[in-house]
């Protein structure tokens, strides 16, 4: 089946950097979601992004689909930002298949 | 106003026992499902409801049953938890199959 792998695994940043978390899929998808699951736990959607590139803010994503590849950029990071990020790619055969995450510490 | 709600959202219980998890979201989607989110934080996707017909079940053992009473609902019951049961469990919903999902605050179930 498809292998969905996020780099870095873990990440620390200083309040105020800027970094790229990226996620590589081995098989066309027919839909990408980016996800940040906060410290209580709360899943909360950032990005829907089967191709192109979106912005949200201090957030944005590219998706190269023929590449199989997404890149997730947060600019300025902040405290809040803190959590675990995760791809989550839609494979055609009703599944869902998640990443194992990019744990993100940011510090004050 | 919650858009995927579930109930509850902590559960603690005892080995054997059987419990149940409810799930309802007021978005007017057709496709719901249920997700076990491990130890390590790994989401795997467990079932998806089309419009109340089961469209994937992966490999659940059978002491897993989902029933979709509506469109709106997908609850999750659980024969004779085991220890390995011990997750969180989270519905989602999504217009379509494929589309993309809003998920539930999550439901931790402990097993004793």
């Amino acid at each position: 089946g498809i292998q969905v792998e996020q780099s870095p695994p873990d990440l620390i940043l200083q309040e105020g950097a800027n970094s790229t978390l990226r996620c590589n899929f081995s098989d066309s998808v027919n839909n990408l979601q980016w996800f940040h699951q906060n410290p209580w736990g709360q899943l909360i959607n950032l990005f829907y992004i089967p191709s192109g590139t979106k912005q949200n803010g201090r957030l944005s994503a590219t998706t190269v689909a023929t590449e199989r590849y997404s890149l997730l950029y947060i600019s300025s990071s902040q405290t809040t930002d803190s959590g675990v990020y995760f791809c989550a790619v839609y494979t055609g055969g009703f599944k869902t298949i998640f990443g194992a995450g990019t744990r993100l510490f940011v510090k004050a | 106003d919650t858009a995927v709600s579930q109930t509850p959202k902590y559960l603690v219980t005892q080995m054997g026992n059987d419990k149940s998890i409810k799930c309802e979201q007021n978005l007017g989607h057709d496709t719901m499902y249920w997700y076990k989110q491990d130890s390590k934080k790994f989401l795997k996707i467990m079932f998806s409801y089309n419009n109340k017909e089961l469209i994937i079940n992966e490999t659940v053992p059978n002491r897993f049953s989902p029933k979709s009473p509506d469109k709106a609902h997908l609850n999750l019951h659980i024969n004779s938890l085991e220890l390995g049961d011990s997750a969180v469990y989270f519905c989602a919903s999504s217009q379509e199959t494929g589309y993309e999902q809003y998920f539930g605050p999550g439901t931790r179930l402990t097993v004793t």
